[in-house]
């Protein structure tokens, strides 16, 4: 059984682009969680997803940043508009229920020049 | 505001010496407890989880923690370390946000083995 996958593992781009992260989640998980994390910061979450349906948005900010987990495919996170604050490490987690273990993915590490 | 602590940034210790990294969290609420290492440029690993039950919880590793109601404590012990253990450590409850799932994250502990 696969672990959670993250793509790209590295993604550099320049201010005012935007950002695209992939998650697949375990076999058999249907609960998403994205999570940041800055430098010489722990990780914060973002946002929960469950197939179609965002959950707890919390965690995101208003602004730039929005995410999917659609019926089919991978769940994603978009930044519009990147700006140099957005350089961190971006993690998915899944889990197969609610209240469950997460696992965690290697991480999308995002550069803004 | 709800929380999680973790008491020391960085942790030094020699190789086969016991090490103790310590959290704390805030909450009204009943939570669960967990702890995960990350190795450098990784993604986090369970070491171990307090659901119910028993509050001394036996991990990976030879990693053990106890899960403590009244101090609202679920520090994390091993009785001899390798220098293999060198990595970040956080500790996360979940049970505080909104929606009751998301894990809420310490700053982590850098512990360093050396030989």
């Amino acid at each position: 059984n696969a672990g959670v996958m993250q793509n790209p593992r590295h993604l550099v781009r320049r201010r005012g682009q935007e950002a695209r992260l992939r998650c697949s989640p375990m076999k058999g998980h249907s609960h998403v969680y994205w999570y940041r994390q800055l430098p010489e910061e722990g990780l914060k979450f973002m946002v929960y997803l469950q197939k179609e349906n965002i959950i707890d948005e919390s965690g995101m900010p208003k602004e730039r940043f929005s995410a999917e987990f659609p019926k089919e495919g991978p769940s994603i996170l978009r930044i519009q508009q990147v700006v140099r604050g957005d350089s961190a490490a971006y993690f998915c987690a899944s889990s197969p229920a609610a209240y469950n273990e997460q696992f965690f993915g290697p991480g999308t590490r995002l550069t803004v020049l | 505001a709800q929380s999680v602590t973790q008491l020391d940034s960085q942790v030094p210790v020699f190789e086969e010496a016991p090490v103790e990294l310590r959290c704390n969290y805030s909450s009204s609420v009943s939570v669960y407890l967990f702890w995960y290492v990350q190795y450098p440029n990784q993604g986090l690993q369970l070491l171990l989880k307090y659901l119910s039950g028993s509050t001394l919880v036996k991990g990976i590793n030879g990693f053990e923690a106890e899960f403590n109601k009244s101090q609202t404590s679920f520090h994390l012990r091993k009785p001899s370390v390798h220098i293999s253990d060198t990595a970040e450590y956080f500790c996360a409850v979940s049970g505080l946000n909104q929606a009751g799932t998301a894990l809420i994250f310490g700053k982590g502990t850098t512990l360093s083995v050396s030989s």
